[in-house]
């Protein structure tokens, strides 16, 4: 059972503009919620995360939108850089859960 | 700093072998974490360490999968009698204080192939 789900395996963007990565989880315990990218041959490094009690955070380039009602979440990069392909993981977890929950991954490829 | 390290980088193995994987994590950090990412999958969660205890083995697939870290720092991984379906990247990942809003910090991973 998928509790965390990425149902766009692929996704290219023109560099310069907008990217949207999109994630929708079904566990309503769930209330913490991080996105990771993940280059070739390496781990998967933080990127940015929400909590449930906000609807939206914002760090420089990224920014990540919280829709609880309709239990999904995404990613915006703006603008692209070819420096941001790689593959996007969203990730989730609830206080006093101290393991994530991983989406199966969005690859983002910008085209110069 | 150091990042988390992981040993080997790389490991192929024969169908019903024992594999041991390493991990090292930040010095400092007190809760450890084991994922693993199979083909076209998520990151799939194995084990959590907190010091050197493991208050949550939920993610382990099966009894020949067995985990241990010792001095509160270095983890390993045995997959004992490997079978196909076990070929992954393994991953391990270590936070400051295990709290579920603590940063996880990866490895490279390992990968492991049976054959």
């Amino acid at each position: 059972d998928q509790q965390v789900k990425q149902n766009s395996p692929s996704l290219s963007v023109q560099e310069g503009r907008i990217s949207i990565l999109n994630c929708d989880y079904t566990n309503s315990m769930f209330d913490y919620f991080l996105w990771y990218k993940k280059y070739p041959a390496e781990g998967p490094t933080f990127l940015i995360s929400i909590s449930s009690i906000k609807d939206k955070n914002e760090d420089g380039r990224f920014t990540v939108f919280l829709n609880k009602s309709a239990k999904h979440l995404s990613l915006h990069i703006v603008p692209s850089q070819p420096g941001d392909s790689a593959v996007y993981f969203c990730a989730a977890t609830f206080l006093g859960n101290e393991k994530l929950t991983f989406g199966t991954g969005t690859r983002l490829t910008i085209i110069p | 700093g150091a990042g988390v390290s992981q040993s080997p980088s790389n490991k192929v193995t024969e169908k019903g072998k024992d594999v041991e994987l390493r991990c090292d994590p930040i010095s400092g950090h007190t809760a450890l974490y084991w994922y693993r990412q199979s083909l076209g999958q998520g990151l799939e969660f194995l084990i959590y360490f907190q010091g050197n205890s493991a208050p949550d083995k939920s993610g382990l697939p099966s009894d020949r999968f067995s985990a241990e870290r010792t001095g509160g720092s270095v983890s390993t991984l045995t997959i004992q009698r490997t079978q196909q379906e076990d070929s992954a990247v393994y991953l391990c990942a270590s936070s400051l204080t295990g709290v579920g809003t603590d940063t996880q910090y990866f490895g490279p991973g390992t990968r492991l192939t049976v054959l």
